[in-house]
């Protein structure tokens, strides 16, 4: 199967500055690559999503990079605020279905006000 | 649309116990899932299923069972609840054609196995 791994498994930033999150992947047929987002007490969210034929996707403050070479994916937070506090989690996919779905560990983004 | 919904929030059991997970959506999706989420551990799939009638194995399905006898519901059923499966359990739902990998979930049920 795919293995995920993601880091760090914790981030802690100032509101206002911008938050890194990073994921490696191991099978190189996986080509969907969904993150996240879990605020406390409730399910995961889908935030952003990018596919292997794009290098990058952004959407407002959230952005995220592929680079298949090397087989790792980033979220980008910029101008973080006090509501981007979550858990987020990385994922990736080599086709339809949830077997074929592999999700990261999750990293605790805090943003401190 | 109310979505993935699942029921109860929360359960404690005595190891043994059986109980079942409600899960529903009212979207026709066709896949719907089960995960539980440990600390540290990220969400893993324990079952999920194609369509009304077809459910298959996930990376962690043992101690548990599903049925899909509907397209709307996806019960998660402990035979025999152990300690081990304290956990956050997710159930969540894909809708057909090119999104299917997207997942919609639902807010979790927590339980306890004392």
């Amino acid at each position: 199967g795919e293995n995920v791994e993601q880091h760090p498994s914790t981030l802690s930033v100032q509101e206002g500055d911008s938050a890194v999150i990073k994921c490696t992947y191991s099978d190189s047929a996986s080509n969907y690559f969904p993150w996240y987002k879990q605020e406390l007490g409730k399910g995961p969210q889908l935030i952003i999503d990018i596919r292997s034929n794009v290098g990058e996707k952004k959407d407002q403050r959230i952005a995220v990079t592929l680079n298949k070479t090397a087989k790792h994916f980033s979220l980008h937070i910029t101008e973080t605020q006090p509501e981007d506090s979550a858990v987020y989690f990385c994922a990736a996919s080599k086709g339809t279905g949830a077997n074929n779905l592999f999700f990261g560990t999750g990293t605790r983004l805090t943003v401190i006000p | 649309n109310a979505g993935v919904t699942q029921t109860p929030k929360f359960q404690v059991l005595k190891t043994g116990q059986s109980m079942t997970l409600q899960c529903a959506q009212d979207m026709n999706h066709e896949y719907m899932s089960w995960y539980r989420q440990d600390p540290g551990m990220g969400l893993r799939l324990i079952h999920y299923s194609v369509g009304a009638g077809i459910t298959d194995q996930g990376e962690v399905p043992n101690g548990y069972n599903v049925s899909r006898s509907t397209t709307e519901d996806f019960p998660l059923r402990l035979l025999s609840a152990a300690p081990s499966q304290t956990s956050v359990y997710f159930c969540a739902s894909s809708p057909p054609g090119r999104n299917q990998e997207t997942q919609y979930f639902g807010p979790g049920t927590r339980l306890l196995v004392l």
